[in-house]
Parts: structure tokens; C-alpha cells; sequence
């Protein structure tokens, strides 16, 4: 089937403008994964999703990021008022999950570039 | 913030050779994975080694887990060009709240020359 799959594959944005990344795990996954990667260094999580609610937020930067997963199913990560810093490339994994065994698997990412 | 540190950074090796990677992670873990990137964009899973597993093989792959020391080592043996690609070891802890979010290393960057 299907993987993860992750639009739009890059953005250019201008500093302070606002920006969503949409995720499209593989059907009848329950858990999703935002992971934010910056140039050198290791995915770092963002936040953790159980069906429709956010379990675990711990790992968004500041109150400019936002995501959401109305139906289950597709999230979206929204940055507002975007900075320089900003700039990664971010994945989006989706799991099974039971009892923390399950593989993520991984979108190809978003990259984000704000100039 | 990472929990793991891969060694080496980079290793580049002739195809046909072996080629291994350490991380080392710092807190209690449930498992641990190795995970492959090619250009910077989607992570492949490799292999998955619970926290009372000492040693697991898939294919060319061999991982071990040493729990005392927090350690693992990946070893790919007979390398292919294909091989080319960062790779990256991550940890799994529960961090409450039902998440088991993976926690990444650094990579090493492996080069596998034809």
C-alpha cells in the first residue's frame, strides 16, 4: 500500500509569513509523528498525535507552532510568523502503535526554507 | 535534544568491505533502531532491537545492544555502492502521555566506493 507521504515536498517563505505542511500517514495508523531535521543533525520530535489528539506536544520549539489532526487521520503543522531558524526539513511518521514496538515509518519530508 | 552520538561521523570504505557504526544514548531505553537516509529526506527502518536483546540480524545487517554500557553497533557486511547513505541509530523511551517518540543520534555518514 500507500506510504507516508508528505506535500508539499519544498516551501520558500518569506520571514514572518505563516505556513502549513500536510501528512498523509498510511491508512489505519493511529499514531503520528512530527519530526523537525536541520542541516547535520538527527530528526528531533516535534509532537505525538493518538488518533485525533495531541498526547505530547513536549518537543514544539515556542507557541508559534501549531498542528492538528481533526479526523484521525491527515495533520497539519502550521508555523506562524516564520523565521530564518525555522528552516529544516520536517517528517512526518506514522505508526500502528502498540506498546511502543511499532516501527514509524517516514515520509520523504518537507523543506522548509525561509529567507 | 539528541540522546545518541554516532561514531564515526563519516566512513568511507571500498565496496566489499564491512563497515561499522557506533551510538552510544544516555537515558533507559525500550529499544532501539537503525534507521538509513539517503539525500537528506525520508528515514528507511533498518532493525529494531529490544532492550533485552543482545544481538539481531537482518540480512547484512548485525546490530548489538549493550544496555551496561548504552551502546550499539551496527555492522553491515559486504558493502555495495547502494550502501551510500546516513545513517542513524534512535532510542525509544516511554515520555508519559502514551509517547514513544524516537529520539535520534547525529548519523555517520557512510561512502561506499566502487
Amino acid at each position: 500500500g500507500a506510504g507516508v507521504s508528505q506535500t508539499p515536498s519544498n516551501k520558500v517563505t518569506e520571514k514572518g509569513k505563516y505556513v502549513e505542511l500536510r501528512c498523509d500517514p498510511i491508512s489505519g495508523h493511529t499514531a503520528l509523528y512530527w519530526y523537525r531535521q536541520s542541516l547535520g543533525q538527527g530528526p528531533e520530535f516535534l509532537i505525538y498525535f493518538q488518533g485525533t489528539g495531541a498526547a505530547d506536544d513536549s518537543g514544539l520549539p515556542n507557541d508559534r507552532f501549531f498542528a492538528v489532526r481533526p479526523e484521525g487521520s491527515v495533520s497539519t503543522l502550521k508555523i506562524q510568523r516564520t523565521e530564518r531558524g525555522d528552516s529544516a526539513v520536517y517528517l512526518c511518521a506514522s505508526s500502528r502503535e502498540r506498546g511502543g514496538v511499532d516501527t514509524q515509518y517516514f515520509g520523504p519530508g518537507t523543506r522548509l526554507t525561509v529567507l | 535534544s539528541q540522546q545518541g552520538e554516532e561514531d564515526p561521523q563519516a566512513l568511507s570504505i571500498q565496496e566489499g568491505e564491512n563497515a561499522t557504526m557506533n551510538c552510544s544514548y544516555k537515558t533507559s531505553i525500550n529499544n532501539l533502531q537503525w534507521y538509513r537516509q539517503n539525500s537528506g529526506r525520508g528515514l528507511v527502518h533498518l532493525i529494531l532491537i529490544r532492550s533485552n536483546e543482545r544481538e539481531k540480524h537482518s540480512g547484512r545487517l548485525r546490530v548489538t545492544l549493550d544496555t551496561s554500557k548504552k551502546s550499539s553497533s551496527l555492522l553491515i557486511t559486504a558493502s555495495r555502492a547502494a550502501d551510500t547513505a546516513s545513517y542513524f541509530c534512535a532510542t525509544r523511551a516511554y515520555s508519559g502521555a502514551g509517547s514513544y517518540q524516537l529520539t535520534f543520534g547525529k548519523g555517520t555518514k557512510l561512502s561506499v566506493i566502487p
